[in-house]
C-alpha cells in the first residue's frame, strides 16, 4: 500500500537550516509530483510547494520563495525540502503528499518543525 | 492569495445531514472542477474524501457527496456519525502561480 513517511524535524533556532526527507513506498514513485503542505499550530492548511515526477522544476508558496528548496531523488524514492534562513512563523508540522490528478491522494503522518530561539 | 472560504463550524446531530460550503474564485473553483475535500481529525493527517468535485475515492462513504455552482463548492454529509466529527478543508486547483490554494477549514460537531 502507499506509505509516505517525513522525517527531519526538529527544533532549529531562527536563521538555520532544516531539511525535511519523505520516504516513499507502495507506488511508482517517479510516476507522481509531490506536494509538501504544513499546518501552522491551531491553524489550517498551506500548501508549501510543488515538484513534478521529473523533478526539473519546483514551484514555491510566496511565504517561503527564495528560502525553501523542494526536489526528490527517484532513485531512492524520497522527496526533500530544504529550509534555509527559518522564521518563527515557518513553525508547524510539514507533510508530504503525493499528487494524482489535481489531487493529493495519499498523506504521510507529517514532521513539526519548531523554530524558536 | 487568500485562501478560500469556508464557514470556521457546522454541527448536525446523528443522522442528520450537514452541507460545508467553500467559496473562491472565478480564478479556482468557478474555473475548474478540482475542488477536493479533506477530513482531518485531531493529530492525524489529512485524508481525501472527494475529489474532482464529487468523485469518491475508494473507502469513502456513500454518505459523502460533493457538488459545485459556481464559485462555491460544497461538501454534503448525510446520515451524520459520531465519526464524522472533524475538521474539513476544501482544495482547488488555480491558475495563479500557487497551483493549490485551500480553505480556512470547517470545523464539524456531531451533537
Amino acid at each position: 500500500q502507499v506509505q509516505l513517511v517525513e522525517s527531519g524535524g526538529g527544533v532549529v533556532q531562527p536563521g538555520t537550516s532544516l531539511r525535511l526527507s519523505c520516504a516513499a513506498s507502495g507506488f511508482s514513485f517517479s510516476s507522481h509530483g509531490m506536494n509538501w503542505v504544513r499546518q501552522a499550530p491551531g491553524k489550517g492548511l498551506e500548501w508549501v510547494a510543488l515538484i513534478w515526477y521529473h523533478g526539473n522544476k519546483g514551484e514555491y508558496a510566496d511565504s517561503v520563495k527564495g528560502r525553501f528548496t523542494i526536489s526528490r531523488d527517484n532513485s531512492k524514492n524520497t522527496l526533500y525540502l530544504q529550509m534555509n534562513s527559518l522564521r518563527a512563523e515557518d513553525t508547524a508540522v510539514y507533510y508530504c503528499a503525493r499528487i494524482n490528478g489535481y489531487t493529493d491522494d495519499y498523506w504521510g503522518q507529517g514532521t513539526p518543525v519548531i523554530v524558536s530561539s | 492569495q487568500s485562501a478560500l472560504t469556508q464557514p470556521r463550524s457546522v454541527s448536525g446531530s446523528p443522522g442528520q445531514s450537514v452541507t460545508i460550503s467553500c467559496t473562491g474564485t472565478s480564478s479556482d473553483v468557478g474555473a475548474y472542477n478540482y475542488v477536493s475535500w479533506y477530513q482531518q481529525h485531531p493529530g492525524e493527517a489529512p485524508k481525501l474524501m472527494m475529489y474532482d468535485v464529487n468523485k469518491r475515492p475508494s473507502g469513502v462513504p456513500d454518505r459523502f457527496s460533493g457538488s459545485k455552482s459556481g464559485n462555491t463548492a460544497s461538501l454534503t454529509i448525510s446520515g451524520l456519525q459520531a465519526e464524522d466529527e472533524a475538521d474539513y478543508y476544501c482544495c482547488s486547483y488555480t491558475d495563479t502561480y500557487t497551483d493549490v490554494i485551500f480553505g480556512g477549514g470547517t470545523q464539524l460537531t456531531v451533537l
